[in-house]
């Protein structure tokens, strides 16, 4: 079964530029991995970010972009915002099945 | 607006049954892909799996632990994705969101403890 990582914990200052990314185990993350990744706040259900890579919902801020990098997927936020501070999951395709990562806890701090 | 509505959650004791449903409004239910995304209690999301819209074959698939205990099935005609759910453990308390088009719900708990 694939396994699909994500750093446990990034912080950021308001204003800054942070990377999350998103690596399978199975290899390098490929746009035929579909990624998708969505934000979480507590008590809140998720929320879709960033869906087949890079494209986003209507709802997606500007400063949330995402792209492959380095063989793996990632989230991008620029000019970080109070409100962002969120649990981050991404989710890639495997075979017919789909697999979350751990999900990033970022701190704006 | 959009809405997923999620429903029939509740507590079940381990070795039992449970259907849940979403229902769906704001969208072109008929077209969408719908996926059931469960998160355990202090716990990351696991992806449940997933149907197709009969136009793209209306087929099923799984993540491992819960294929062949659970089923996912659609009424287009109702707007209404189903899940149920067979020989229910412990480790498959969760809350249970629908998600698709890009939206979610905001989810069902489900407890399966004795």
């Amino acid at each position: 079964q694939t396994v699909v990582t994500q750093e446990p914990s990034l912080t950021v200052s308001p204003g800054g530029t942070v990377t999350l990314t998103c690596a399978s185990s199975t290899g390098a993350v490929t746009s035929d991995s579909y990624p998708n990744w969505f934000q979480q706040k507590p008590g809140q259900a998720p929320r879709t970010l960033i869906y087949s890579t890079s494209n986003k919902p209507s709802w997606t801020p500007a400063r949330f972009s995402g792209s492959l990098l380095g063989g793996k997927a990632a989230l991008t936020l620029s000019g970080v915002q109070p409100e962002d501070e969120a649990d981050y999951y991404c989710l890639l395709s495997s075979g017919g099945a789909r697999v979350f990562g751990g999900g990033t806890k970022l701190t704006v701090l | 607006e959009v809405q997923l509505v999620e429903s029939g959650g509740g507590l079940v004791k381990p070795g039992e049954s449970l259907g849940l449903s979403c229902t769906a409004s704001g969208f072109t239910f008929t077209n969408a892909w719908m996926t059931w995304v469960r998160q355990a209690p202090g716990k990351g999301l696991e992806w449940v799996g997933r149907i197709k819209s009969k136009t793209d074959g209306g087929t099923t698939d799984y993540a491992a632990p819960v294929k062949g205990r659970f089923t996912i099935s659609r009424d287009d005609s109702k707007n209404t994705l189903y899940l149920q759910m067979n020989s229910l453990k412990t480790e498959d308390t969760a809350v249970y969101y629908c998600a698709g088009s890009n939206y979610w719900g905001q989810g069902t708990l489900v407890t399966v403890s004795s």
